[in-house]
């Protein structure tokens, strides 16, 4: 069945520290893969996302992720935490091919940054 | 950067009775989408609507759901006849273009819907 494994429920970090946010998934072909964080209060928004090419993605406030095949992972990371990257963190995944907006989301990490 | 609108945020409501989650959808966008999440579990898809059509629709989207684009900007989900397990956040999102893959998705700061 596909499936979007995130297996960290809550991490905490210190401001400044470096983050890595685990996220795997089971499919039968590469699907697109997407990183939501979501703000209290806030909706969700797209961080990055990786359809092709080069494994490295570059995203919004610093974020990067890196695809490896060969895991079936989709690791999202920071090099130095800020305080205001408290929020929720969901990644997510969509067939190839699919037309009609559907994303299957993990379960989401909960960030919390220590001062 | 433009937003996706909700209104209400919290929405109590008795079991059984009808209710509507409304949303606002940047102006410009045609696909359009509902997503829910229970408390405790994942965000799951509903439904995606594109030119007045339901597009792809999950298995939890039943004959209790349904959607509507009353007027060029609103965008709404009914529920019937609500039980106690509908009680999520309501999530709706809107892109430009056809599909999550290749276009970006707003998405809504949701609807805490409560069914007691």
């Amino acid at each position: 069945a596909q499936s979007v494994t995130q297996p960290d429920i809550h991490i905490t970090v210190s401001e400044g520290a470096s983050l890595e946010l685990r996220c795997n998934y089971s499919y039968g072909a590469t699907p697109y893969l997407f990183w939501y964080v979501q703000s209290p209060g806030q909706g969700l928004q797209l961080l990055l996302k990786y359809f092709s090419g080069d494994t490295l993605v570059q995203g919004i406030k610093g974020f990067e992720a890196e695809f490896k095949r060969s895991q079936s992972s989709f690791n999202l990371r920071k090099p130095s935490v800020h305080w205001s990257d408290a929020a929720e963190y969901f990644c997510a995944v969509a067939p190839r091919g699919n037309q009609g907006g559907k994303l299957i989301f993990g379960q989401g990490t909960e960030l919390s940054v220590k001062p | 950067e433009p937003e996706v609108t909700q209104t209400p945020s919290h929405q109590v409501t008795q079991m059984g009775q009808e209710v509507i989650l409304r949303c606002v959808p940047i102006s410009n966008h045609l696909y359009f989408y509902w997503y829910r999440q229970i408390l405790g579990q994942k965000v799951e898809f509903l439904v995606s609507f594109y030119n007045n059509e339901i597009s792809e629709k999950s298995e939890i989207f039943d004959d209790q759901f349904s959607v509507e684009r009353p007027d060029g900007s609103n965008f709404t989900l009914k529920i019937r006849s609500t039980k106690l397990e509908d009680s999520a956040m309501y999530f709706c999102a809107s892109s430009e273009g056809i599909g999550a893959t290749n276009e970006k998705l707003f998405f809504g700061s949701g609807t805490q819907l409560s069914v007691l």
